[in-house]
């Protein structure tokens, strides 16, 4: 398996832009979730979905953010407007049922 | 208070030196997990575990769950495990994540 695939693995974007970061969770795992990850901060949970349903979207840190999961196998988080402070690394992970999570390589998004 | 809390923050040790790292958290979890970030940024999830004692070549992970504290053990370090550990805990269906360990073993 090629494990979790993320993409763009590095995204340099103006404040403003529409960002949309994707990620193909390992087949046959049915939970996914989207961390960033800060200096200030560390790792942060922003959403996770279980069987493509949203569970807890409370990491969300506002509703410029937003997360889809149309099928088992794709996921979005969107940012938009984009700003500075979105600057971050942002890791997509998968797991099956209450095994341990396999992370994604992360998006590194940098918003000048 | 952070619900995760790891000690020490910054680690550096001599090739060959045991080494210990610990994870305390303040609410009743289901599991708890390390996980190995590289200078590269990958993270890997090392250990999942509720109970007792796992192993996995040089590393072993403990948990007490009635004192709510864990501890990742690397024997016979090496440079390449120079990294930043990080413990999560799941509570209840999400992880929570320590600050991370920072180690840096040396020739």
């Amino acid at each position: 398996d090629a494990g979790v695939i993320q993409s763009p693995r590095h995204e340099v974007t103006e404040m403003g832009q529409e960002v949309t970061l994707r990620c193909k969770p390992i087949s046959g795992h049915n939970s996914l979730f989207w961390y960033r990850q800060t200096m200030m901060r560390g790792l942060e949970l922003l959403i996770y979905f279980n069987n493509n349903v949203p569970i807890d979207d409370s990491g969300m840190p506002e509703d410029r953010f937003s997360a889809k999961m149309p099928n088992a196998s794709f996921s979005t988080l969107k940012i938009q407007p984009s700003e500075p402070r979105d600057s971050a690394v942002y890791f997509c992970a998968s797991t099956l049922g209450a095994y341990g999570q396999y992370f994604g390589p992360g998006t590194r998004l940098t918003v000048t | 208070k952070n619900e995760v809390e790891q000690s020490p923050q910054n680690l550096t040790a001599q090739e060959g030196e045991f080494i210990t790292i610990n994870c305390s958290y303040s609410v009743g979890i289901s599991a708890l997990h390390w996980l190995q970030q590289h200078p590269g940024g990958g993270i890997v999830s090392l250990f999942m575990l509720s109970s007792g004692k796992k192993k996995h070549g040089r590393l072993i992970a403990t948990i007490n769950i009635q004192e709510k504290h864990s501890s990742l053990h690397i024997t016979a370090s090496h440079p390449r495990d120079s990294a930043v550990y990080i413990c999560a805990v799941r509570y209840p269906d999400k992880l929570i994540f320590g600050t991370g360990t920072r180690l840096q073993v040396f020739p």
